[in-house]
């Protein structure tokens, strides 16, 4: 069957720009996460949720991002005025529910801000 | 605060060699992971352990899980070239929310 799914694959933008990160979980998924990976480091968790709410935004790092998942599937990460240290790979992770421990994992987005 | 440190970050190794790969982790946790990234790629789910003295194998790597000392290993038996890529291990706790806390993340490089 299809997995998580992300779009764009890669995104260019300049700083100060504001972008959208698409996500579509595996079907039936409630739980959905977001992260985001810099070169040469782990993933590191910014965002998840539970059907539609936004169980734990701990990691997002300021009020420049943002995210939703209006009818408990598709999520969009969205960031504004962008800065060059937002450039990195950004995945999208779905899993059953909150105790299932198995998370797929999506291909990723590459932003790169210029 | 739920960390995972990884060593050695870096490994290159010759064929048919073995060679361990170690996870620390800092606080209880309920569950680990072991993902494989090759470049460009995402992450692709290798073991999950899940209790104290937990094995598992899968050709030849092998996952191995002590949590009094907080510590899993991934072995690689007869190291081959296709196992080049980077390997991470993750933990969660229903505690902190079950996002996974990440390693840095280990890069294989397995010379013919």
């Amino acid at each position: 069957g299809a997995g998580v799914s992300q779009t764009p694959s890669n995104k260019v933008t300049e700083k100060g720009k504001y972008v959208e990160l698409r996500c579509d979980p595996i079907s039936g998924h409630t739980a959905l996460y977001w992260y985001r990976q810099s070169l040469g480091q782990g993933p590191e968790f910014l965002i998840y949720f539970q059907g539609t709410g936004a169980a734990d935004d701990s990691g997002l790092p300021n009020d420049r991002f943002f995210a939703v998942r209006p009818e408990g599937s598709v999520s969009t990460l969205k960031i504004q005025r962008t800065e060059r240290g937002d450039s990195a790979v950004y995945l999208c992770a779905s899993s059953i529910n909150r105790e299932s421990y198995e998370q797929y994992f999506g291909p990723g987005t590459r932003l790169t801000v210029t | 605060e739920l960390k995972v440190e990884q060593n050695p970050l870096f490994l290159s190794m010759q064929e048919g060699k073995n060679y361990t790969i170690y996870c620390n982790y800092s606080t209880t946790s309920d569950r680990l992971y072991w993902y494989r990234q090759d470049p460009g790629k995402s992450l692709e789910s290798l073991f999950v352990l899940l209790s104290n003295g937990a094995v598992k194998q899968e050709g030849r790597l092998m996952a191995s899980l002590d949590t009094k000392a907080r510590l899993s290993t991934l072995h690689i038996t007869a190291a081959v070239h296709d196992l080049s890529a980077t390997y991470f291990c993750a933990v969660d706790s229903l505690a902190y929310g079950n996002k996974l806390v990440f390693g840095a993340g280990t890069i294989l490089r397995v010379k013919s």
